[in-house]
């Protein structure tokens, strides 16, 4: 059983420029959360999606944006670069199931960004 | 809003021998999760233990048991019979209950823990 899969692991760019990174979540869930991961910080919530519509949003500008497929895999794209934008971006999936009130997230291994 | 602070940017222990990682944190919420996750040199984020917060008893899992102090909100990891595998980022996680949380968790920043032979 595949777990929480993400690529590139790695990506390089130039300020100004648009990324795209992508999440494929562990079989049967149905839920992506994204994550900042600052060097030497805690991750910071991005946004989450559920039924291929963002959920919930945390603290980042619109040039964050996402997508979520039929297959719940996902994908985060980040617009007009800034260096502050480097950082290790974790996704992480769950399935959302409304009868607990616990549905543990499962992380990837995370894209490192790098912005020139 | 939530906040989780952790005032250890480093820790060390000697392999065999236990050490504990402090955590606080700042909510109004009343029914809540906190966790304790590892991120290892790999990057890969592991859960290590989880505490509900309407739950009194300290939760354990192996070597690993925390010290949850809901009035104080302290919520400490204990790790005895340290193993040079434990040598790790660790981090404190808190999850409101139900509603809209949706699983959204705050980290704090991290302690970075090294474990010696």
């Amino acid at each position: 059983d595949a777990g929480v899969t993400q690529s590139p692991t790695h990506l390089i760019k130039t300020r100004g420029q648009q990324v795209t990174l992508r999440c494929s979540p562990k079989s049967g869930h149905d839920t992506v959360s994204w994550y900042q991961q600052a060097l030497g910080q805690g991750p910071q919530f991005i946004f989450q999606y559920y039924e291929e519509e963002e959920r919930q949003r945390g603290n980042f500008p619109d040039r964050f944006s996402g997508h979520q497929f039929p297959n719940y895999s996902s994908e985060l794209n980040v617009n007009a670069l800034l260096l502050g934008d480097s950082a290790l971006y974790l996704c992480a999936s769950s399935l959302t199931n409304r009868q607990v009130t616990y549905n543990e997230q499962f992380f990837g291994p995370g894209t490192r960004l790098t912005v020139l | 809003a939530q906040t989780v602070t952790q005032s250890q940017p480093e820790m060390s222990v000697q392999e065999a021998e236990t050490v504990t990682l402090s955590c606080t944190y700042d909510t109004s919420e009343n029914n809540y999760y906190l966790f304790w996750y590892k991120q290892p040199p790999s990057r890969q984020m592991i859960l290590v233990i989880r505490q509900e917060a309407y739950k009194q008893q300290n939760a354990t899992e192996n070597r690993f048991s925390v010290n949850f102090q809901k009035a104080a909100k302290s919520f400490s990891l204990k790790i005895s019979d340290s193993q040079l595998g434990d040598t790790a980022m660790y981090f404190c996680a808190f999850m409101k209950q139900g509603g809209t949380s949706y699983g959204k968790l705050t980290f704090g920043q991290g302690t970075i823990l090294t474990v010696h032979p």
